[in-house]
């Protein structure tokens, strides 16, 4: 079954640097990649998404890249603020299940 | 105005009791999901049902049951509550098969 593994698992920058955080999966009819921000006691919620047929998208200062060859795909945030810090996960999705598969988190602090 | 409503958001109940955590989507949405996240917050799919009919299982003791009245409401019933139980569960709801999945505050269940 499809698989995603996400690193790392906790990130500490500096505020205004840049985060990335990695992930890969398993199986290669996955098409949908998006991502979740999970603040403290909050429920998960979505930040940005890219399907396939896409290699890069952006959304202010988040960006997503996916490469399909290599089955990998990166959250990138520029500029980093306070307010980022929280626990983000990648999922990914098969076009023929109903089924998202969650990457296990990344804990981001942004320092001041 | 609540997109995915779970009540109760806190339950703390004694090992053997049985319990219902229940949901409910006012998004329009086809399909919708449990999720359990454990203390170190991994986000692992538990159902899914799809206008109504159950499409995804996983590998779940049989003690926890679904339910789905409507294509708007999904509870979840646990029999013979265990230690191992406590965690928090999430429901979610999407349109697009796996696509956008959108989550409830979540239920933080404590068995003592």
């Amino acid at each position: 079954g499809e698989n995603v593994e996400q690193h790392p698992s906790t990130l500490s920058v500096q505020e205004g640097d840049s985060a990335v955080i990695k992930c890969t999966y398993s199986d290669s009819a996955s098409n949908y990649f998006p991502w979740y921000k999970q603040e403290l006691g909050k429920r998960p919620q979505l930040i940005i998404d890219i399907r396939s047929n896409v290699g890069e998208k952006k959304d202010q200062r988040i960006a997503v890249t996916l490469n399909k060859t290599a089955k990998h795909f990166s959250l990138h945030i520029t500029e980093t603020q306070p307010e980022d810090s929280a626990v983000y996960f990648c999922a990914a999705r098969m076009d023929s299940s109903y089924k998202l598969i969650f990457g296990s988190g990344t804990r981001l602090l942004v320092r001041p | 105005d609540t997109a995915v409503s779970q009540t109760p958001k806190y339950l703390v109940t004694q090992m053997g009791n049985d319990k219902s955590i229940k949901c409910e989507q006012n998004l329009g949405h086809d399909t919708m999901y449990w999720y359990k996240q454990d203390s170190k917050k991994f986000l692992k799919i538990m159902f899914s049902y799809n206008n109504k009919e159950l499409i995804i299982n996983e590998t779940v003791p049989n003690r926890f049951s679904p339910k789905s009245p409507d294509k708007a409401h999904l509870n979840l019933h646990i029999n013979s509550l265990e230690l191992g139980d406590s965690a928090v569960y999430f429901c979610a709801s999407s349109q697009d098969g796996g696509m956008s999945a959108f989550f409830g505050q979540g239920t933080r269940l404590t068995v003592v």
